[in-house]
């Protein structure tokens, strides 16, 4: 077990709909970040906050947003979802802001797009 | 900017050894190395933040080049364990710090 906590397992929700997926991160960390990992594929850097603020952004869809609560938990929205959106999405969370110290990830939240 | 791994997948059989390499375009400030096992998360290996520093972890050590921008991970003597898919992750010098993974290599030990 990471310490990072990451709900729902999983989801399933039609064409067109939001989800908001919810990220703990281990305590102390006030790092979070959020990967996308479509089937068989690498990991897409989606977005990284620090201590409540955003500090890095890939390639994150204009439909998906992000934010870090001041207790340091993380959401991601997802909207207006399409088939492609299908994947498992993960949480990572680290004490420093990046570089150097180990990022540790929850178990995923496996997303299907109906 | 993601990393370039290779080989993209390597089969072997158990006490062989395999290397999996990871190069950047850009300036590095630290490599990062995490084993996903189908349907988990990653875990973490081990993270390299010099030129020519080498760590190890049991059987499994890594290097990073700071002058090429380049790291390799050692598996030395593979056990069935080490199957899996490894991903380098990299953190440009100067960036945003932003942990960007490369596209994988497919570790996968035989008998």
């Amino acid at each position: 077990d990471s310490g990072v906590t990451q709900t729902p397992k999983h989801l399933i929700t039609a064409t067109g709909q939001r989800v908001t997926l919810r990220c703990s991160p281990r305590s102390g960390d006030l790092s979070v970040y959020w990967y996308q990992q479509s089937l068989d594929q690498g990991l897409q850097f989606l977005i990284q906050y620090y201590n409540g603020e955003e500090r890095a952004k890939g390639n994150i869809l204009e439909r998906f947003s992000a934010q870090q609560f001041p207790d340091l938990h993380s959401e991601l929205n997802l909207s207006s979802l399409e088939l492609g959106d299908s994947a498992l999405y993960f949480c990572a969370s680290s004490v420093a802001s990046a570089g150097v110290t180990e990022a540790f990830f929850g178990q995923g939240t496996r997303l299907t797009v109906v | 900017q993601q990393p370039v791994q290779s080989p993209q997948a390597v089969i072997l059989r158990e006490g062989e050894d395999a290397v999996i390499n990871c190069s950047s375009s850009k300036a590095l400030y630290s490599v990062h190395w995490y084993r996903q096992k189908h349907g988990e998360a990653p875990i973490f290996l081990m993270i390299l933040l010099k030129g020519g520093e080498q760590k190890g972890h049991d059987k499994i050590s890594a290097s990073f080049n700071e002058k090429k921008q380049q790291s390799s991970l050692y598996l030395t003597a593979s056990q069935l364990s080490y199957s899996g898919t490894y991903f380098c992750g990299s953190i440009l010098s100067g960036s945003a710090r932003q942990l960007t993974f490369g596209s994988g290599t497919q570790l996968t030990v035989l008998p």
